[in-house]
């Protein structure tokens, strides 16, 4: 067990649709992370936050957005979804100058 | 800019047998190394690291890397497979001065044939 959990473990959607997952890191870590992981792209990593402010920005899309919020938990909202954007999303927590620690994930599935 | 090469998406052993999972990354600087594992349906996790010091380096489950800068490598081995070693396996780099850009390779599937 990492530390950091994820909610939900799986979601089923429809395209057009707009979803919320969350993520609460390890207790401590300001760093938080987030990865999409699908069988064609690999494991790519989408954006990072660190104690509430952006740090930076992989590969995300327009229509995804996130936030970390005061208690440090972050939350990857996902709009317009497109069957395409079914994959694993990840999410990850550092303290300062650490090892990234990975959450068990969330599996998207958009139909 | 860093980038990570993982040879063989695919690697079969006996159990008993000799693990070899090769990794090679590209860095102008010898940079930080990971590898991760990924068990069916779970997330990853970190299985061993190299920032400074010793070049061989001792992780869980009986991994162990060896990070040579002259070849650019950091190839993971296990002396004796385990059934249990069925996982998906990636290489990661970051930067020597900070943890967060994080470049995964694309992965290797080991698999264990009794």
């Amino acid at each position: 067990d990492s530390g950091v959990t994820q909610t939900p473990k799986h979601l089923i959607t429809a395209t057009g649709q707009r979803v919320t997952l969350r993520c609460s890191p390890r207790s401590g870590d300001l760093s938080v992370y987030w990865y999409q992981q699908s069988l064609d792209q690999g494991l790519q990593f989408l954006i990072q936050y660190y104690n509430g402010e952006e740090r930076a920005k992989g590969n995300i899309l327009e229509r995804f957005s996130a936030q970390q919020f005061p208690d440090l938990h972050s939350e990857l909202n996902l709009s317009s979804l497109e069957l395409g954007d079914s994959a694993l999303y990840f999410c990850a927590s550092s303290g300062v100058q650490e090892t990234q620690y990975f959450g068990p994930g969330t599996r998207l599935l958009v139909l | 800019a860093q980038s990570v090469t993982q040879l063989g998406s695919h690697v079969s052993v006996s159990e008993g047998a000799l693990v070899l999972l090769r990794c090679n990354y590209s860095s102008s600087v010898p940079p930080y190394l990971f590898w991760y594992v990924q068990y069916p349906n779970q997330g990853l996790q970190l299985l061993l690291k190299y920032t400074t010091g010793a070049t061989l380096v001792k992780g869980i489950n009986g991994f162990e890397a060896e990070f040579k800068k002259s070849e650019t490598s950091f190839h993971l081995t296990k002396p004796s497979a385990h059934m249990s070693d069925a996982a998906e396996y990636f290489c990661a780099v970051s930067d020597r001065s900070s943890y967060d850009k994080v470049i995964f390779g694309p992965g290797t599937s080991l698999s264990v044939i009794p």
